[in-house]
C-alpha cells in the first residue's frame, strides 16, 4: 500500500498570504488527522476529519481550517499568514484509533 | 487541561549504553499509550502502544515501555542502544475522547 502524501512538500510563503496544503491517506483509511510541528512545541493537534466530518478540533485560532472530500483527501488552509506559522505539518491517516501513520509533511515557511 | 510531559529534551548516550526516555501525562480516565520514533530525514513511525493488559509493551527494535498508572507515566527504555537508534521520540497519550496528544519529544544522539 502506498503511505500517507503530502504535497508540496516544501512552501514559503510571506506575512498575509494563504496557503493550502493537501493530504492523500493510505487507501481504505477514512480518518485524517493534521498536527503542527516546530522546535520545542513537539506536534501539536490541529483537527481531524473522518468521513467528511470535523471530528475534533486542537486549540488553534479559526485561520487554520481543513476539509475532507469523499475520497478522504484532506486539504488544510491557512489564512492570514504569521510568521509564527512556520512549522512543519504533518498529516495522519487512521483505519482505527490503534495506530496513526504519518506523512513526511510540508514544512512551511512565512516570511 | 490534559498533557504529556517528557523531561528530557536532549539525550546523548555511547553505544551500548542504556536508555530510559521519561513521558508523564495528566488525564485521569482511561488512556491509550505510544511511543513514536522519527529517524532523520524519515516520517514518524510507531515504536510502540499500550492499550490493556501487561503493563510491560515490547516494541520493534528492541525497546520496551512500561505503563505504571500510579505514576501517570509511561517511559521508554532500551538495554544497550545503537547508533542507529539516533532519533527523536515522542510519547503520546490517546483519551477518552479519542483526542492524540502529544510531548514535545526528546532527541536521542548515540555516540558511535
Amino acid at each position: 500500500k502506498a503511505g500517507v502524501t503530502q504535497t508540496p512538500r516544501y512552501l514559503i510563503k510571506t506575512r498575509g498570504q494563504q496557503v493550502t496544503l493537501s493530504c492523500s491517506p493510505i487507501s481504505g483509511h477514512r480518518s485524517v488527522s493534521w498536527y503542527q510541528q516546530t522546535p520545542g512545541q513537539g506536534l501539536q493537534f490541529l483537527f481531524e476529519y473522518f468521513s467528511e466530518t470535523q471530528r475534533n478540533k486542537g486549540n488553534f485560532p479559526g485561520r487554520f481550517s481543513g476539509r475532507q472530500f469523499s475520497n478522504s483527501r484532506s486539504e488544510m488552509n491557512v489564512s492570514t499568514l504569521e510568521l509564527g506559522d512556520s512549522a512543519l505539518y504533518l498529516c495522519a491517516s487512521s483505519f482505527s484509533y490503534n495506530e496513526q501513520f504519518f506523512g513526511p509533511g510540508t514544512r512551511l515557511t512565512v516570511l | 487541561a490534559q498533557s504529556v510531559s517528557q523531561h528530557n529534551h536532549h539525550v546523548i548516550l555511547s553505544e551500548a549504553a542504556s536508555l530510559e526516555l521519561g513521558c508523564n501525562y495528566s488525564y485521569g480516565g482511561t488512556v491509550n499509550l505510544f511511543w513514536y520514533v522519527q529517524y532523520p530525514g524519515q516520517h514518524l513511525q510507531l515504536l510502540l502502544k499500550y492499550f490493556s493488559g501487561d503493563p510491560l509493551v515490547k516494541g520493534i527494535k528492541g525497546f520496551e515501555a512500561e505503563f505504571i498508572k500510579s505514576k501517570f507515566s509511561f517511559n521508554l527504555r532500551k538495554p544497550s542502544v545503537q547508533w542507529s537508534d539516533t532519533a527523536e521520540y515522542f510519547c503520546a497519550v490517546l483519551t477518552g475522547a479519542n483526542n492524540l496528544f502529544f510531548g514535545t519529544g526528546t532527541r536521542l544522539t548515540v555516540i558511535p
